[in-house]
């Protein structure tokens, strides 16, 4: 069974640009959630959807957006970009068994901006 | 802010030796998890804790888990270069919102 696949790897912007990225969570996996990580604030939550809702959202500004398709897919944008949304952007996918819910990672998006 | 902690921030230790890293969080729980990030990858998934159990194994990991105290601990016996890496302690309450912890970085010399 595949993991769950983000794209780009790697990526450049300039402040004040957008940004999409995107995801494909494991087959059968109906909840997709993203994360930010930085060496400064750790993993932090951004959201979370489940069947094209959003279930859960952390606390980032408006900027920062997201959806989920019909097939479970995920993306998540960013507008405006600042200098400080520099960091690793992880996806991750899970399916609730029971009262477990084990999240998979992909490997993650790099944002550096400029 | 983060659910939960971990202790110590930074660990380096020789192979052979073991390893242990604590995590302690803020609310009541459903499940507890430990995660492995090798540098600038994802997270691995390693082991789950519920609740209701104390401790549990998986090969050379133990962890344990003390609600009272909201902490639990993470063991990696004889460790190995291989394990160098950051290790996360992840909490849920309602399954699907997962708070992670500030991480421990192991550094495991040959």
């Amino acid at each position: 069974k595949a993991g769950v696949t983000q794209t780009p790897r790697y990526l450049i912007k300039t402040r004040g640009q957008q940004v999409t990225l995107s995801c494909s969570p494991i087959s059968g996996h109906r909840s997709v959630s993203w994360y930010q990580q930085t060496p400064g604030q750790g993993l932090q939550f951004l959201f979370e959807y489940f069947s094209e809702t959003q279930r859960n959202k952390g606390n980032f500004p408006g900027r920062f957006s997201g959806r989920q398709f019909s097939n479970s897919r995920s993306e998540m944008n960013v507008s405006t970009l600042e200098l400080g949304d520099s960091a690793l952007y992880l996806c991750a996918s899970s399916v609730l068994q029971g009262n477990q819910n084990t999240i998979y990672f992909g490997e993650g998006s790099w944002l550096t901006v400029v | 802010s983060q659910q939960g902690e971990e202790d110590p921030q930074a660990l380096s230790i020789q192979e052979g030796e073991n390893a242990t890293m604590n995590c302690s969080y803020k609310t009541s729980i459903n499940n507890l998890q430990w995660y492995r990030q090798n540098s600038g990858r994802g997270l691995v998934h390693l082991i789950l804790i519920r609740s209701n159990e104390r401790e549990k194994h998986s090969g050379r990991l133990r962890v344990t888990l003390d609600t009272s105290k909201k902490s639990s601990s993470l063991l990696i016996t004889a460790s190995r270069a291989a394990d160098t890496a950051s290790y996360f302690c992840a909490t849920d309450k309602f399954g699907n919102q997962f708070y992670f912890g500030t991480g421990t970085s192991l550094t495991v010399i040959p």
